[in-house]
């Protein structure tokens, strides 16, 4: 089955530093890559995606390359600020009609000082 | 456009009680899915809905339930609740035609069972 592995937190980081959370998964087919951000008390929320092969995804200053010979797809930020602080959750899905189902991996939590 | 809600946001229950938590989609989305959120476990899909029928399901005992409605609300039921029940539950929506699979997700129902 499919399955992501994530890099364990938690992360703590300076303001300004660069940011590196790994990422990388095992599926069946070729799978649509997804970062996850969760803040304090909400549910989640869509960071970036990535749906083929050497896709970079890229949204608030994060990228994240969909790698299909290494499995992976690591969320990079070269400049994190306190509000980046969060958990973030990289998952896949299937790309096919009736599988909405998302696997996610367990979560990284990421906290900025200032 | 409205995002995802679901109520309530919080529920407090005893043992062997039951429970039913609603979802509301964005509108136009025809599926609905959801997960359920514990430290120990991570973020582990129930079910999905669309256009009223189950279409997938995880690994979770038959205690889980849903159903999905004409209006593509969506109630999942906990019957006999037990204390590892306790949960965020997060309901996610999307267009449901396959491909993509940008879900979006509401606030989450964090459970408390006594």
């Amino acid at each position: 089955g499919n399955s992501v592995t994530q890099m364990e937190g938690p992360v703590t980081l300076s303001e300004e530093a660069f940011l590196t959370i790994n990422c990388t998964y095992t599926a069946t087919g070729y799978p649509s890559l997804f970062w996850y951000v969760q803040y304090p008390g909400e549910g989640l929320q869509l960071l970036l995606k990535a749906t083929k092969a050497d896709d970079k995804g890229s949204n608030k200053g994060f990228e994240a390359t969909y790698r299909k010979e290494t499995t992976s797809f690591h969320l990079e930020k070269g400049s994190v600020q306190v509000s980046d602080s969060a958990v973030y959750f990289c998952a896949l899905s299937d790309r096919n009609f009736g599988n909405e189902k998302l696997t996610f991996g367990t979560g990284t939590r990421l906290t900025i000082i200032p | 456009k409205a995002g995802v809600t679901q109520t309530p946001r919080y529920l407090i229950k005893t043992r062997g009680q039951q429970v039913t938590l609603s979802c509301s989609p964005i509108s136009g989305h025809r599926s609905v899915s959801w997960y359920q959120q514990t430290p120990g476990q991570g973020l582990q899909f129930l079910f999905e809905y669309f256009s009223e029928t189950q279409r997938n399901k995880g690994n979770f005992p038959g205690r889980f339930s849903g159903r999905q409605f004409s209006n593509s609300r969506s109630e999942m039921n906990v019957s006999t609740l037990e204390l590892g029940d306790s949960a965020l539950y997060l309901c996610a929506s999307n267009v449901g035609t396959g491909g993509y699979n940008e879900q979006f997700f509401g606030p989450g129902t964090r459970l408390t069972v006594l």
